[in-house]
């Protein structure tokens, strides 16, 4: 069975500093990976996703992440965090296969962007 | 494109009353289908999936039901609402293909249960 471990359910960060939102993830075989964020009261944007290939993955808004299969880890980061980015973000994994699609997403980390 | 739409936005609806809500996705055709429900600080819960029409798969007992009656509409219903059924309901849509296709998402829906 897969699973997601988002380290660190709030990030609280300066305006203009580095954003890192930390993703584990556990898999039984090459891992599918994404990002989405939430605005309040509204649904999931995608940011950003891992299929094959470049193991840098840029996705909207500035954000980028990084797959590291032997981490087992897919963090997110943007060099510098605009008070836009204050949101909730959930790392979620795919299997592929004949799991239909269906991901298991992370618990989610509430990113706060101070002035 | 492709678009997704579910409402109502909001819905406050007394214990023990029927629900019913819809999801429609257009620009596509035999989606993958999805319905979420997100409780406050407990991340996203995967509660029925489709791939096809009449082709419903329930991932966690409940009090609620899905209905795909036709290929880019997806249903969530109940015929009695418990208190625990409040909360926020997302439908989503993938590529059929499945395999790397990621799901995009609805606005949701608020469900306040009196």
């Amino acid at each position: 069975a897969q699973s997601v471990t988002q380290l660190g359910s709030h990030v609280s960060v300066s305006e203009g500093a580095l954003v890192l939102l930390r993703c584990n993830y556990s898999s039984s075989v090459p891992p599918y990976l994404f990002w989405y964020v939430q605005y309040p009261n509204q649904g999931l944007q995608l940011l950003l996703k891992y299929t094959t290939g470049a193991t840098l993955v840029k996705g909207i808004n500035g954000f980028e992440a990084e797959f590291k299969k032997s981490e087992t880890s897919f963090h997110l980061t943007k060099p510098s965090a605009h008070m836009s980015d204050a949101a909730e973000y959930f790392c979620a994994v795919s299997e592929g296969g004949t799991s239909y699609g269906k991901l298991t997403f992370g618990q989610g980390t509430i990113l706060t962007v101070h002035p | 494109s492709q678009t997704i739409h579910q409402w109502p936005a909001t819905l406050v609806q007394p214990v023990g009353s029927p629900l019913s809500l819809e999801c429609t996705v257009e620009g596509t055709s035999n989606p993958n289908l999805y319905w979420y429900r997100q409780a406050a600080g407990r991340g996203l819960q995967l509660l029925f999936y489709s791939v096809g029409i009449g082709q419903i798969s329930s991932e966690v007992p409940q009090n609620l039901s899905a209905s795909r009656p036709q290929d880019r509409q997806f249903i969530l219903s109940s015929k009695k609402l418990l208190l625990s059924d409040s909360g926020f309901y997302l439908c989503a849509w993938s590529g059929g293909q499945g395999n790397g296709q990621p799901q995009h998402f609805g606005d949701g829906t608020r469900l306040s249960i009196l």
